[in-house]
């Protein structure tokens, strides 16, 4: 079975700092992608980054970035230089066939 | 840009009534799904389709059923709603272009049944 773990259902950070969100997954397939979403108090769930199995490299978009580790199976998102803007729900999610399987979430507070 | 838009933001229905949930997208996507998010347990899928008429069902499909007689229009039925349906329901759609493509959100219908 696919399933996705996020071990912190709550986190917060300081405005300007960095936080990383953690995010495990299991799968038996080679090839896969991983994204992470998100998801504001308005509820409109967005894509924040995706990242393939067979790169190396880790993907970054501007302030977001993720640690990828394929024999841990791990994929970890990284926030620098926090904004207030960047408080909401957090969705690690995993690509499998035409479907994702989304984790548990994790609630990420922004203070000033 | 792509708009996956929901019916209703808010609603209340009794138990035992079926409720309609709609879901409308713009941008020609042969994928859609429903899930159904329930806090600390993330979204969880209910049903798909990947073309007209076609679904298949996801991981919680008891209790539901859909329909998608065009391709832009995809709808969650209850057939008969009882209290445990009470939940946020999000609508997504994609491309089925391969493993890369990303989902686009409806903003969700939170659904109360009492």
């Amino acid at each position: 079975a696919q399933t996705v773990t996020q071990s912190q259902p709550e986190m917060s950070v300081q405005e300007a700092e960095t936080v990383t969100l953690s995010c495990t997954y299991d799968t038996s397939e080679s090839d896969y992608y991983l994204f992470w979403y998100k998801q504001p108090p308005s509820r409109q769930m967005i894509l924040v980054i995706r990242q393939e199995a067979y790169k190396q490299q880790n993907a970054t978009e501007n302030r977001f970035s993720v640690n990828f580790q394929k024999a841990a199976k791990s994929f970890s998102l990284k926030i620098s230089d926090s904004q207030l803007g960047d408080a909401a729900m957090y969705f690690c999610a995993h690509r499998w066939l035409d479907r994702n399987v989304f984790g548990p979430g994790t609630r990420l507070s922004v203070l000033p | 840009d792509v708009k996956v838009t929901q019916s209703s933001r808010y609603l209340v229905k009794r138990t035992g009534e079926k409720v309609f949930l709609e879901c409308v997208q713009d941008m020609d996507h042969e994928n859609m799904f429903w899930y159904r998010q329930d806090p600390g347990l993330g979204l969880r899928l209910i049903y798909f389709s990947y073309d007209v008429k076609m679904k298949e069902k996801g991981d919680i499909p008891e209790g539901y059923s859909v329909s998608r007689e065009k391709k832009e229009r995809f709808s969650l039925i209850l057939e008969s709603a009882s209290t445990n349906q009470t939940s946020m329901y999000l609508c997504a759609s994609s491309l089925n272009g391969g493993l890369y493509t990303e989902a686009f959100f409806g903003q969700g219908t939170r659904l109360t049944v009492v």
